[in-house]
């Protein structure tokens, strides 16, 4: 069973165009929301985080909206870049044995065109 | 600092070999995980360890060992490997539980088991 899900697999924006990718989660315990980016033949590195006592955080060109009631959090990435190019994973965490523990989704492979 | 680092980077093994996947962390991090990275299936916990000391299983531990030799260190062992265990396999580092839950990759080990 699928606990954090993620959409869509794959995504083709031009550049200068909005890049979106959902993640929807069960558990109410999560209670710390991740993104990774990842490059090819690279380990992933967060790009940004919220919690969920928030609705929105923007970090540059990258912003994450938290839907509490929906159980849902998105990755927006404005006027995207071709450098943006690479593998994006949501993740949903809780603690479990004295440590954050996070639940990824499956991973959305994102182009951005020149 | 060297962050997380893993060795081997590659590594062909034939069905029923034995390896040990090493990953040592310099950033005094009290937890440390083991992932597996399939295609399509995202990031899968296989262990982890809170503290030193102390091990936990994961989402996938069937197959697989592992030992956190002290703070900075923390290996996984193949004892017979299976062609379903062909994958890439990350090391991970973070504070744990409290305020910066960022988890910290490797640049990850591909094994093949032929």
């Amino acid at each position: 069973q699928q606990q954090v899900k993620q959409s869509p697999q794959s995504l083709i924006v031009q550049k200068g165009g909005i890049s979106i990718i959902n993640c929807a989660y069960e558990n109410t315990a999560f209670d710390y929301f991740p993104w990774y980016q990842q490059f090819p033949g690279k380990g992933p590195a967060l790009l940004i985080a919220i919690r969920p006592d928030v609705s929105e955080k923007k970090e540059g060109r990258f912003t994450i909206s938290f839907n509490k009631s929906a159980k849902q959090f998105s990755l927006h990435i404005m006027d995207s870049q071709p450098g943006d190019s690479a593998t994006y994973f949501c993740a949903a965490s809780k603690v479990a044995g004295g440590s954050y523990i996070p639940t990824f989704g499956r991973g959305t492979s994102l182009i951005v065109h020149p | 600092n060297a962050g997380v680092t893993q060795t081997p980077k590659f590594q062909v093994l034939k069905t029923g070999q034995s390896m040990t996947l090493q990953c040592a962390q310099d950033m005094n991090h009290n937890s440390m995980y083991w992932y597996r990275q399939d295609p399509g299936m995202g990031l899968r916990l296989i262990y982890y360890s809170a503290s030193e000391g102390t091990t936990d299983k994961g989402e996938v531990p069937n197959g697989y060992n592992v030992s956190r030799l002290n703070k900075r260190e923390f290996s996984l062992r193949l004892e017979s490997a299976a062609p379903s265990q062909t994958s890439v396999y990350f090391c991970a580092s973070s504070d744990g539980g409290g305020g910066n839950n960022e988890q910290f990759f490797g640049p990850g080990t591909r094994l093949t088991v032929l």
